[in-house]
């Protein structure tokens, strides 16, 4: 099945400053979506983009599907951006199942 | 409704009890999928189901675990003679049809005792 990569695995932040999340993937995919998992553990749905470049305020999305990745840009970071990322991906010729990283640990300090 | 509701929330069983856990998804979404998430994990696909059909079962664990959906709606996962290692919050997703965007309920955490 296809393989999803995130990096860094865990990333600490002051408040204010930039940072940008990264998903590969190993095979053509027809969706790409990136969630926030926040403390609560409810999955907040960020962005869908299984190609091209999304903006929604401080966050921002890239995903070049010929070369396999996505990035996630977060600037100006906030307290409330702590939480886990997960990119998740669905290969063309297995649609339905999405396929989750093991997402990046992102915690905001005052 | 507005959302993918599951219920209960959370759910405390005994060691080799069944349970059923449900899902009603967001209203006129015809895909449906099971997801599995351990303590500190990763999210495990389970189940996919396209209308009331389940073409993608491929991460069912075993065959103690069971999933239906009818009527193209509400869909109920059945775990039998539940383990500890089952523990585990089980998410239910959406979406309009199969590789469209999904949406998640709050989850379902159960814990076998």
């Amino acid at each position: 099945g296809i393989q999803v990569e995130q990096s860094p695995p865990d990333l600490i932040l002051q408040e204010g400053a930039n940072s940008t999340l990264r998903c590969n993937f190993s095979d053509s995919v027809n969706n790409l979506q990136w969630f926030h998992q926040n403390p609560w553990g409810q999955l907040i749905n960020l962005f869908y983009i299984p190609s091209g470049t999304k903006q929604n305020g401080r966050l921002s999305a890239t995903t070049v599907a010929t070369e396999r990745y996505s990035l996630l840009y977060i600037s100006s970071s906030q307290t409330t951006d702590s939480g886990v990322y997960f990119c998740a991906v669905a290969a063309t010729d297995s649609w339905g199942k999405l396929q989750f990283g093991a997402g990046t640990q992102v915690v905001v300090t005052p | 409704g507005a959302g993918v509701s599951q219920s209960p929330s959370n759910k405390v069983t005994e060691k080799g009890k069944d349970v059923e856990l449900r899902c009603d998804p967001i209203s006129g979404h015809t895909a449906l999928y099971w997801y599995r998430q351990s303590l500190g994990q990763g999210l495990e696909f389970l189940i996919y189901f396209q209308g009331n059909s389940a073409p993608d079962k491929s991460g069912l664990p075993s065959d103690r675990f069971s999933a239906e959906r009818t009527g193209g709606s509400v869909s109920t996962l059945t775990i039998q003679r539940t383990q500890q290692e089952d523990s585990a919050v089980y998410l239910c997703a959406s979406s309009d049809r199969g590789g469209t965007e999904a949406f998640f309920g709050q989850g379902t955490r159960l814990t076998v005792v």
